[in-house]
C-alpha cells in the first residue's frame, strides 16, 4: 500500500528480552518519527530522522532505546532488556519536512 | 513548560452544540500549525491545517493568534462521531521542521 507500514502489529515478550520494531515510511518522505503512547496517555516523542541530518534523539527515555534508519528509508526501533513500563503502542510517522505526518497503525508492545 | 500545551478535558458537549478549545505554544519561531484527531486505540489523523487568516472546513473552524501564541479549534453542530481526542501540532523550522504534538483535548459528544 501507499501508507506507512509498521511491523509487527502486536508483540508480546518477556521482561528482559530485546525487541525490534520496524517502520516502512511512505516512499519519498524524508522525515521519519517514532512516538509511543501508553494507554490513555498522549503521544510521547522518541526520535526524529530528517534526511541525512543527525537524528534528534532527545525523546529517547533511556539508553535501552535506540533507532536507526538505513538508506533514508526503513527504520528500526530497538528496545533492549525490556521492562514492563515499556508496554505501549509504538507509532511511526513519515512526512516531508514541516508538513502533516502520516502515521502507521502502530505496534502494540506488551511486556510480561 | 511544555512546548505545546492543551487542556486535556474532557469537554462534555451536547449533540448539536458548539465547542471550542485552544492550544498554546511556547516557541515564537513556530511556523506551521495543524489539528489532528485521534480516536480511541487508533493512530492520529490529520484533521486540518491552520492558516494565519483562519480557515474553515465544514463544521470545523481553526484560528491562529501569533501575538498570543495560541491556536483554536471550534466545532459547530457537534455530532456523536466528533467524540475523539484533538491534538494540536506545531512545526518549528529552526528545529528541522520537527512537528511537536500537544497532549490532546478529549471531546465527548453526548445525545
Amino acid at each position: 500500500g501507499a501508507g506507512v507500514s509498521q511491523s509487527p502489529s502486536n508483540k508480546v515478550t518477556e521482561k528482559g528480552k530485546d525487541v525490534e520494531l520496524r517502520c516502512d515510511p511512505i516512499s519519498g518522505h524524508t522525515a521519519l518519527y517514532w512516538y509511543r503512547q501508553s494507554l490513555g496517555q498522549g503521544l510521547e516523542f522518541l526520535i526524529y530522522f530528517q534526511g541525512n541530518s543527525a537524528p534528534d534523539k532527545s525523546g529517547l527515555p533511556s539508553d535501552r532505546f535506540s533507532a536507526e534508519r538505513t538508506g533514508g528509508s526503513v527504520s528500526t526501533l530497538t528496545i533492549q532488556r525490556t521492562q514492563q513500563e515499556d508496554s505501549a503502542v509504538y507509532l511511526c510517522a513519515s512526512s516531508f519536512p514541516g508538513v502533516p505526518q502520516h502515521f502507521g497503525d502502530g505496534t502494540r508492545l506488551s511486556i510480561l | 513548560r511544555k512546548e505545546v500545551e492543551q487542556d486535556p478535558g474532557p469537554f462534555n458537549v451536547p449533540e448539536g452544540a458548539t465547542v471550542a478549545f485552544n492550544c498554546t505554544y511556547s516557541n515564537s519561531a513556530s511556523q506551521s500549525f495543524f489539528w489532528y484527531r485521534q480516536d480511541c486505540r487508533k493512530e492520529p489523523k490529520l484533521l486540518m491545517s491552520v492558516y494565519s487568516s483562519g480557515n474553515e472546513d465544514g463544521r470545523f473552524t481553526a484560528q491562529l493568534n501569533r501575538a498570543s501564541q495560541y491556536i483554536s479549534l471550534l466545532i459547530r453542530d457537534s455530532k456523536l462521531s466528533d467524540s475523539a481526542t484533538y491534538l494540536c501540532v506545531v512545526a518549528i523550522k529552526a528545529a528541522g521542521n520537527k512537528l511537536t504534538f500537544g497532549g490532546g483535548t478529549r471531546v465527548l459528544v453526548k445525545p
